[in-house]
């Protein structure tokens, strides 16, 4: 039972560029989330799912993309990355949206 | 503007002694209050969890307390140890978990 896998671990990015974060999960769990930790901010909520092709905007959601074609993955796309997008960001998975499993985070650094 | 705030920043406690964070939120529409630990490297980590239609829940040394009324809610940790030493979010919401910026906490042996 792994539970929530995040890849890649660590990326460097050039402005512009884009990527995609990779979460997979194997709790069977209906709710997914990403969030971003910056330091003296907490986490920030991105993008939620509330299932297999529901999506919803979260606090900061400009300059990101997701989709939810299974229950399994919830993959975020970052479209053109710029600097103020270097964080580290954590994939969740919840079962009823309550305690949220996180993953171990992908520590992005763009330059 | 942040939805959870979450006080204090940072807080020493000696071994043995009471650790207190207090949260406070805005939206009256939230229904759940968990509490996450957080290592170094680590993602962070359920510990306790609380609902508005009850305002204490203990597990082990760990308590929240919640005022609805107030809008707030705190923990305490009791007989701190140095492996509590961790950053600590509050969180609160419904389907969607919005954090307060967290309290990094060191316990002193």
């Amino acid at each position: 039972n792994a539970g929530v896998t995040q890849t890649p671990k660590f990326q460097v990015l050039k402005t512009g560029q884009s990527m995609t974060l990779q979460c997979a999960q194997d709790m069977n769990h209906e709710y997914m989330s990403w969030y971003r930790q910056d330091p003296g901010m907490g986490l920030r909520l991105i993008h939620y799912s509330v299932g297999a092709g529901i999506t919803d905007q979260g606090e900061v959601p400009n300059g990101y993309n997701v989709s939810r074609s299974t229950t399994e993955d919830f993959p975020l796309r970052l479209l053109s990355a710029a600097p103020s997008q270097t964080s580290v960001y954590f994939c969740a998975s919840s079962y009823e949206g309550l305690g949220y499993t996180f993953g171990s985070g992908t520590r992005l650094t763009v330059v | 503007q942040q939805q959870v705030k979450q006080s204090p920043q940072s807080l020493i406690v000696q071994k043995g002694g009471i650790s207190i964070i207090n949260c406070a939120y805005e939206n009256t529409a939230f229904d759940y209050f968990p509490w996450y630990q957080q290592f170094p490297g680590k993602g962070p980590a359920l510990l306790i969890a609380i609902r508005p239609d009850v305002s204490e829940k203990k597990e082990g040394r760990f308590t929240i307390s919640f005022n609805k009324s107030a809008k707030q809610f705190s923990l305490h940790i009791m007989d701190s140890q140095p492996g509590d030493s961790a950053t600590y979010f509050c969180a609160a919401g419904n389907n969607d978990m919005r954090f307060g910026a967290g309290t990094r906490l060191t316990v002193k042996p």
